[in-house]
């Protein structure tokens, strides 16, 4: 089953401007985590974090998370061309639970040069 | 960091016929590995969670007797798909991750076409 939404959909930017896509999710979590896919590839874990954190960043990521809204958001600055790809958000339940991700519906970013 | 292969990246199959595909960690142990499968323009579902040396876990809804999953090594899980039939084409991705990972890690995924 699907955890929640993550809107929007579909993104498209110009090269150097920035991407934000967010994501909301039902249940409690112990993390929830951000995955890039490129067409037709596998996925590559960017960012994860945890359920007492608000805010974290790797270079040009910056992720948000509020607990109460039950929503995440992923910013991306700058963008390039090569940041054309499907995002998604996983949460994550107790570690003790199997660590099972539940993922979201993805967004589609297509960043023009 | 950590790599997952899978094997192999496509099959083309006869329907009615069994596919087997393999996922490996090739720099970790993995305690447990996770199978996903992916529609296109679709998110990934969970199908099922393997852990070492015991039955797999499944989903609701997924066949247990239709996918059959073993992870007989802390490296290697696989996912065999009996009587394959047209509608079970679809991309199938693994991850693995150890006792001491919260993050899993992804195959590059194995695109399966029944005819």
């Amino acid at each position: 089953s699907q955890q929640g939404e993550e809107d929007p959909q579909a993104l498209s930017i110009q090269e150097g401007e920035n991407a934000t896509m967010n994501c909301s999710y039902k249940t409690s979590i112990n993390n929830l985590q951000w995955y890039r896919q490129n067409s037709g590839r596998g996925l590559v874990h960017l960012i994860l974090i945890r359920s007492n954190e608000r805010e974290k960043h790797s270079g040009r990521l910056r992720v948000t998370l509020d607990t109460s809204k039950k929503s995440s958001s992923l910013l991306i600055t700058a963008s390039r061309a090569a940041d054309t790809a499907s995002y998604f958000c996983a949460t994550g339940d107790s570690y003790n639970q199997g660590g099972k991700l539940i993922f979201g519906q993805g967004t589609e970013l297509s960043v023009k040069p | 960091g950590a790599v997952v292969s899978q094997h192999p990246s496509w099959v083309i199959c006869k329907s009615g016929t069994s596919v087997k595909i393999e996922c490996r960690s090739l720099d970790f142990q993995a305690t447990t590995m996770f199978w996903y499968r992916q529609f296109p323009k679709q998110s990934l579902m969970l199908m099922a969670t393997s852990n070492e040396g015991s039955k797999a876990t499944y989903e609701q809804g997924v066949e247990k007797d239709k996918f059959l999953i073993n992870h007989a090594s802390l490296t290697l899980s696989t996912l065999t798909v009996t009587s394959a039939h047209p509608e079970d084409s679809s991309f199938y991705i693994c991850s693995a991750r150890s006792l001491a990972q919260e993050t899993q890690y992804f195959g590059p995924g194995t695109r399966l076409l029944v005819l």
